[in-house]
């Protein structure tokens, strides 16, 4: 399968923990995108790469947030210090770069994360 | 904020129904994606609608883009309870602006 794969799946941490995900999109997508899903919401996006640049961030993702995605392939979202608030589905998708494909972006399966 | 409104949010039918879901925006955006997303699991895309007044089939979904581009529905032929799940509306202009979902419900 050579779908966006998300790890870990599930993560459950205590507050003021450091936690961080990783996403390995379709091999071929050169557009990395990660979005936050809370309960009875869609996804809201919190930021996105073209290849290792990251081109936009969400006012959502504060300081305790970063992500990076050093070789253009696989990237990393890391939630310092984390909070209650930062409960959610965190969610990594990818799209090809140009034209109309671009905007078909395709998720992983997310990760889980409880802060407790 | 949810820039998109997705109607209604919840949907219930016995198998064999026909059903319709809504999706609205004051913006307009250069295509609109429905996706299905089950519990646990990410967003699954179904289709991609980009011309305005375009109409997509796929099986038993119907997908209408309106001619404002700013307005979209997705209709269902006799459900299915494979059917059931998060039905999700996304305007997209690089990144998505998701609705909050239409949960549908199909009974067997």
């Amino acid at each position: 399968d050579t779908g966006v794969s998300q790890d870990p799946r599930h993560k459950i941490t205590k507050r003021g923990q450091n936690v961080t995900f990783r996403c390995d999109p379709i091999s071929e997508h050169n557009r990395l995108y990660w979005y936050r899903q809370t309960l009875g919401q869609g996804p809201e996006f919190l930021t996105y790469f073209q290849n290792e640049a990251q081109l936009e961030k969400s006012r959502l993702l504060s300081d305790r947030f970063s992500a990076e995605r050093p070789k253009g392939s696989f990237s990393t979202l890391e939630i310092q210090r984390t909070e209650q608030g930062d409960s959610a589905m965190y969610l990594c998708a990818s799209s090809q770069g140009g034209g109309r494909l671009s905007y078909e972006q395709y998720f992983g399966p997310g990760t889980r994360l409880t802060v407790t | 904020t949810q820039l998109l409104e997705q109607s209604p949010q919840f949907l219930s039918i016995q198998e064999g129904e026909n059903l319709t879901v809504y999706c609205n925006s004051s913006s307009v955006f250069s295509s609109l994606q429905w996706y299905r997303q089950e519990p646990g699991e990410g967003p699954v895309l179904l289709v991609t609608v980009v011309t305005g007044g375009e109409v997509k089939k796929l099986k038993r979904l119907t997908f209408q883009f309106g001619d404002a581009r700013k307005d979209s529905s997705l209709h269902i032929t006799a459900a299915q309870t494979g059917d059931t799940g998060l039905y999700l509306c996304a305007g997209a202009n690089y990144k998505l602006s998701f609705g909050a979902g239409t949960t549908v419900t199909v009974r067997a």
